[in-house]
C-alpha cells in the first residue's frame, strides 16, 4: 500500500542518538525526504533521497535505508533538535506525494 | 536561493472564498514547481497538489479537487491558492513549497505559511 508509517514519538536525552523510522511498501521503489517542523515555523528539509544531507544541515543528521524502512538518525542530539519530523515520498505511480504521520522528537 | 513569501493570515466565514499568495524572490520562479501543503490544527502535513510554474498546469491531490484552485502569474513571480465555498474544516496553515530538481524533487524552499481560520 502507499502509506508511510512513523512512530508518533521518540524521546532521548541530550547527547544520545535518536532514530526515527519511516516504513512503507512504496519505499522499495521511491526515495524518502525528511522535514523538521518546529512549532510556529515552516518545515525545513533535513535529508533528501534517503541519505543526502543539504549543506546547511549539521552532520549529526544522517539517513539510511533498508527494504521498506528508511531511518533518520540524529547523533549527539541537541535540545534544538526537538521538533516534529515528517517523512515524504512520491507514491508508487509518481502522481502523488505521501507524508508520514510525523514523529515528535522530545529531548528530555 | 529563492525565498517564498506568503500573504498574511485570513479569517473568513463559511461559504466565502480566499486567495493565498506565494511570491518568489527571484526571477527563476519558473524553475521551481510549487507545491501546496496544509497542516490542520494538531495534525500532520497534507499534500494538496502542485503547480507547474512553466506551463501553469495544476495537479490536485485526492480530496482537493473542486473547491481548490492553483494558479500563477510569472510576471510577478507569484503562485496562488484559491479556496472556494470555505468550510470550518479548511481551518489550517497553508504552505507553498518549491521543489528542486537538484534534490530529486525535495521541497527545498518553503513559504512561512498562511493561517486560515474559517468560522462564523
Amino acid at each position: 500500500s502507499d502509506d508511510l508509517t512513523q512512530p508518533p514519538s521518540v524521546s532521548v536525552s541530550p547527547g544520545q542518538t535518536a532514530r526515527i523510522t519511516c516504513s512503507g511498501d512504496v519505499l522499495t521503489k521511491q526515495y524518502v525526504y525528511w522535514y523538521q517542523k518546529k512549532s510556529g515555523q515552516a518545515p525545513v528539509l533535513v535529508m533528501y533521497k534517503d541519505t543526502e544531507r543539504p549543506s546547511e544541515i549539521p552532520d549529526r543528521f544522517s539517513g539510511s535505508s533498508s527494504g521498506t524502512t528508511v531511518t533518520l538518525t540524529i547523533s549527539g542530539v541537541q535540545t534544538e533538535d526537538e521538533a516534529d519530523y515528517f517523512c515524504q515520498s512520491p507514491d508508487s505511480s509518481m502522481n502523488s506525494v505521501l507524508f508520514g504521520g510525523g514523529t515528535r522528537l522530545s529531548v528530555l | 536561493q529563492v525565498q517564498l513569501i506568503q500573504s498574511g493570515s485570513e479569517l473568513r466565514n463559511p461559504g466565502a472564498s480566499v486567495r493565498v499568495s506565494c511570491k518568489a524572490s527571484e526571477y527563476t520562479f519558473t524553475n521551481y514547481p510549487i507545491n501546496w501543503v496544509r497542516q490542520a490544527p494538531g495534525q500532520g502535513l497534507e499534500w494538496m497538489g502542485w503547480l507547474n510554474t512553466k506551463t501553469g498546469d495544476p495537479t490536485y491531490a485526492q480530496g482537493f479537487v473542486g473547491r481548490f484552485v492553483f494558479s500563477s502569474d510569472a510576471s510577478v513571480t507569484s503562485a496562488y491558492l484559491e479556496i472556494n465555498d470555505l468550510k470550518p474544516e479548511d481551518t489550517a496553515i497553508y504552505y507553498c513549497a518549491g521543489a528542486a530538481l537538484a534534490t530529486g524533487g525535495a521541497f527545498e524552499v518553503w513559504g512561512q505559511g498562511t493561517m486560515l481560520t474559517v468560522s462564523s
